[in-house]
């Protein structure tokens, strides 16, 4: 049983497209986070949630706690953004995180 | 800048022998924590701590221990390494509390041959 559900696992997109990747968790939590993994395997967090939306530059990243569900969209999507996006779940319950299996994305030229 | 530091990329051993690896960070977080991550399965925590001397196991431990004698250095152990402990071992680190982030470390890729 997984926490934390990511969608798509891949994906492939042109240059300037609009993308979409979904996270659902079943758990209570505390915060929620999105994290880029480019090849090579360093992660860094790109997103703190705990409600509503945040963006940065093409990142937006929305939760609606209600329904347990977190979307991350990139505008105008770029080779550079071709790395795994993971969503993570930091449980209100105690110290523990959840991750999800993360979504690998390619943006083609 | 937070920063966690992790001391090797790339690591191969033999069955059997026993492994270190140390994970480093220098904002003063309480909670430090191990995972390792493999095709299809994501992240899975082996274990963390939140304090020094102090440990909890996480979903994977058998296999592995842990030593955290200072507040900024965390060591993970394979005592005896086996064949299905290749995998890429990711070190992060947190303040305590709830709604902080983690930061992670670059990595190390460990295989056992």
């Amino acid at each position: 049983k997984n926490e934390v559900e990511q969608s798509p696992q891949n994906l492939t997109a042109q240059e300037g497209e609009f993308i979409t990747i979904n996270c659902s968790y079943s758990v209570g939590i505390s915060a929620l986070h999105w994290l880029q993994q480019h090849p090579g395997g360093g992660i860094v967090s790109l997103f703190m949630l705990s409600s509503g939306k945040k963006k940065h530059g093409r990142l937006i990243a929305t939760i609606n706690i209600q329904e347990k569900h977190s979307s991350l969209h990139i505008t105008a999507s770029h080779p550079r953004d071709s790395a795994v996006y993971i969503c993570a779940v930091r449980s209100n319950t105690g110290n523990q995180f959840y991750f999800g299996t993360g979504t690998s994305l390619t943006v083609i030229p | 800048d937070v920063k966690v530091t992790q001391s090797s990329r790339y690591l191969v051993k033999r069955t059997g022998e026993k492994v270190f690896l140390e994970c480093v960070q220098d904002m003063d977080h309480e909670n430090m924590f191990w995972y390792r991550q493999d095709p299809g399965l994501g992240l899975r925590l082996i274990y963390f701590s939140y304090d020094v001397k102090m440990k909890e196991k996480g979903d994977i431990p058998e296999g592995y221990s842990v030593s955290r004698e200072k507040k900024e250095r965390f060591s993970l152990i394979l005592e005896s390494a086996s064949t299905n402990q290749t995998s890429m071992y990711l070190c992060a680190s947190s303040l305590w509390g709830i709604g902080y982030e983690q930061y992670f470390g670059p990595g190390t890729r460990l295989t056992v041959t």
